[in-house]
């Protein structure tokens, strides 16, 4: 069975500084997908980046990037210039892509509550 | 372009009785999922539909089950009620083995039971 462990359940970090959250994952499959999810209080899961697991190549969306170490099962999102609104809930998640067993269910980590200072 | 909508928001239950509850997917998905998230915790799957047939189940009991109807909507039932089962429910919709389709999420319904 696929698990997915975020061992920091709170981080914080000064508006306009850098953060990174940690997470690693477990999974026997080769063909899958990551993604970091943030979760407001006004509890919508909103998609922040993802990740394929053949792309060697660290996904980025603007202020957003990712550290993917396949070999290692690590899966780390780096937010730059941290912003006010960037304060949430955000979790690490695995899928397997078509013909994996666990197609199409997310499988979450446990969360990490980022605060921003001002 | 419409989102991913739940209803109610917010639902009062007790102990035993029965509770109903909605999801319309995002415009132009077919998929549905439904995640239990108790409070402090991560999301976790409860179970999958397209075409109108359960495809994945995660590990909860049949007091548990969904439907899913021509038009994609979707519910979740749960029978018998307990304590445990306070929690928010998310919904999710995606385009069935579609490759890095991503699920997009409704803003949830939040049980309580008393």
């Amino acid at each position: 069975a696929q698990t997915v462990t975020q061992s920091q359940p709170e981080m914080s970090v000064q508006e306009a500084e850098t953060v990174t959250l940690s997470c690693t994952y477990d999974t026997s499959e080769s063909d899958y997908y990551l993604f970091w999810y943030k979760q407001p209080p006004s509890r919508q899961m909103i998609l922040v980046i993802r990740q394929e697991a053949y792309k060697q190549q660290n996904a980025t969306e603007n202020r957003f990037s990712v550290n993917f170490q396949k070999a290692a099962k690590s899966f780390s999102l780096k937010i730059s210039d941290s912003q006010l609104g960037d304060a949430a809930m955000y979790f690490c998640a695995y899928r397997a892509n078509a013909g994996g067993t666990s197609y199409g269910k997310l499988t979450f980590g446990q969360g990490t509550i980022l605060t921003v200072h001002p | 372009d419409a989102g991913v909508t739940q209803s109610p928001t917010h639902l009062i239950k007790t102990r035993g009785q029965q509770v109903t509850l909605r999801c319309s997917p995002k415009s132009g998905h077919d998929t549905v999922s439904w995640y239990q998230q108790a409070l402090g915790q991560g999301p976790q799957f409860i179970f999958q539909y397209y075409e109108e047939e359960e495809r994945q189940r995660g590990n909860f009991p049949d007091r548990f089950s969904g439907h899913q109807f021509p038009n994609y909507s979707s519910e979740l039932n749960v029978n018998a009620l307990l304590l445990g089962d306070s929690a928010l429910y998310l919904c999710a919709s995606s385009l069935w083995r579609t490759r890095g389709q991503p699920q997009h999420f409704g803003d949830g319904t939040r049980l309580s039971i008393l």
